[in-house]
């Protein structure tokens, strides 16, 4: 079974430009969750998708958005990009049979981008 | 708010030489404690999940156990393969699939 990809791998940017993540979850699991690495901060929860909507959400500006489509692939957008913004952008897919239910969550190699 | 601690922040061992690894949390409910195994470069690899104080789960060198304010990472006889960051997530019952995470271990194993 094909795991979590992401794309693009790497990606350089310059401040205030904007950027698309792409993630594929996989076959069959309808959740993506996006997180934000960096050495400082950790691993931090952006935001889950769960059919098609916008499930929860973390504690970052509205310059960071998503959406999910109907075959459970999902975006990533980061508006006027900030130089904090690099990071390892990580994609995270899980099987939520429905809204009640949570299961573990499988990571993608991320999408490493930096913002110069 | 839900805090995740994992302690030490890297561990030096000899190959063959057992330890721990410790994650202490506080969380406002619990659903779930995960562990991930990261390598550098790459995403994070599920490990184990556990739900419930004195849950325990083995996989091949690790064992996993659970408290009601933390949990352990057992690591017997470790290879020079298991070298990696150990991190550890809580889910809390309020809080859908967002996962928190701990700042990690960075466990190096010599031969």
């Amino acid at each position: 079974k094909a795991g979590v990809t992401q794309t693009p791998r790497y990606l350089i940017k310059t401040r205030g430009q904007q950027v698309t993540l792409s993630c594929s979850p996989i076959s069959g699991h309808r959740s993506v969750s996006w997180y934000q690495q960096t050495p400082g901060q950790g691993l931090q929860f952006l935001f889950e998708y769960f059919s098609e909507t916008q499930r929860n959400k973390g504690n970052f500006p509205g310059r960071f958005s998503g959406r999910q489509f109907s075959n459970s692939r999902s975006e990533m957008n980061v508006s006027t990009l900030e130089l904090g913004d690099s990071a390892l952008y990580l994609c995270a897919s899980s099987l939520r049979v429905d809204g009640s239910s949570y299961n573990e969550q499988f990571f993608g190699p991320g999408t490493r981008l930096t913002v110069l | 708010e839900d805090q995740v601690t994992q302690s030490p922040e890297a561990l030096r061992l000899q190959e063959g030489e057992s330890s721990s690894l410790n994650c202490s949390y506080t969380v406002s409910g619990l659903r779930g404690l995960f562990w991930y195994r990261q390598d550098p470069g790459k995403g994070p690899e599920f490990l184990f999940t556990l739900y419930s104080a004195g849950e325990e789960k083995e996989k091949e060198r690790l064992k996993a156990t659970l408290t009601k304010k933390e949990s352990f990472l057992h690591i017997t006889a470790p290879k020079p393969e298991d070298s990696a960051t150990y991190l550890c997530a809580v889910q809390a019952l309020n809080a859908g699939n967002m996962l928190t995470f701990g700042g990690g271990t960075r466990l190096m194993v010599k031969p």
